[in-house]
């Protein structure tokens, strides 16, 4: 079953501007992680925000949880075209085994 | 550095075929190994996830199996694929225990004809 729901589905900006994607979850977590996935690529892990952490920054990602509302949001700040990709945020569940489920992503296209 | 290897990139099988894909993880031990499938434009499916050799727990059931029969060789295998099979299939570690990020590899891309 899916934990993790991505909004919007797809997004499209110029370059310059900030994206702005949202993931909410279901059951408690112990942390929560942000992937990029470049078409036909496998994933890459960009962040992780630990379940009793509130905000994360790294280079131009920032990223917030609010465990009270089960959700995360991943800002890009002044986006570049080669941000163009996939984003999937993934929680792990409060067993701490290590298994990590996905939520279906968000497309970002940004245009030069 | 750890690595890790997954072959063949792509893959094209008549329904009814066998399938095995290949996964290994290099310079780490005792590595979390994971199966995820990704249907085109969707989210990951996990499939199977392994603690250790001979400890893996199937997510969903299905005509697929997995192996491990080393510490750092994960194995998908099929005896008969669907058409429903087709997909992009991904192998990934993490260090054991919990807070460790998943390290993918670059897939495999099926298609069931």
């Amino acid at each position: 079953s899916q934990q993790g729901e991505e909004d919007p589905q797809a997004l499209s900006i110029q370059e310059g501007e900030n994206a702005t994607m949202n993931c909410s979850y279901k059951t408690s977590i112990n942390n929560l992680q942000w992937y990029r996935q470049n078409s036909g690529r496998g994933l890459v892990h960009l962040i992780l925000i630990r379940s009793n952490e509130r905000e994360k920054h790294s280079g131009r990602l920032r990223v917030t949880l609010d465990t009270s509302k089960k959700s995360s949001s991943l800002l890009i700040t002044a986006s570049r075209a080669a941000d163009t990709a996939s984003y999937f945020c993934a929680t792990d569940g409060s067993g701490n085994t290590g298994k990590l489920i996905f939520g279906q992503g968000t497309t970002l296209q940004v245009k030069p | 550095s750890q690595t890790i290897h997954q072959w063949p990139a792509t893959l094209v099988q008549p329904v009814g075929s066998p399938l095995s894909l290949e996964c290994t993880v290099e310079g780490t031990s005792n590595p979390n190994l994971y199966w995820y499938r990704q249907a085109a434009g969707r989210g990951l499916q996990l499939l199977f996830y392994s603690i250790g050799i001979d400890q893996i727990s199937s997510e969903v059931p299905q005509n697929l199996s997995a192996s491990r029969p080393q510490d750092r060789q994960f194995i998908l295998s099929s005896k008969k694929l669907l058409l429903s099979d087709s997909g992009f299939y991904l192998c990934a570690w993490s260090v054991r225990g919990g807070d460790s990020p998943l390290h993918f590899g670059n897939g495999t891309r099926l298609t069931v004809t």
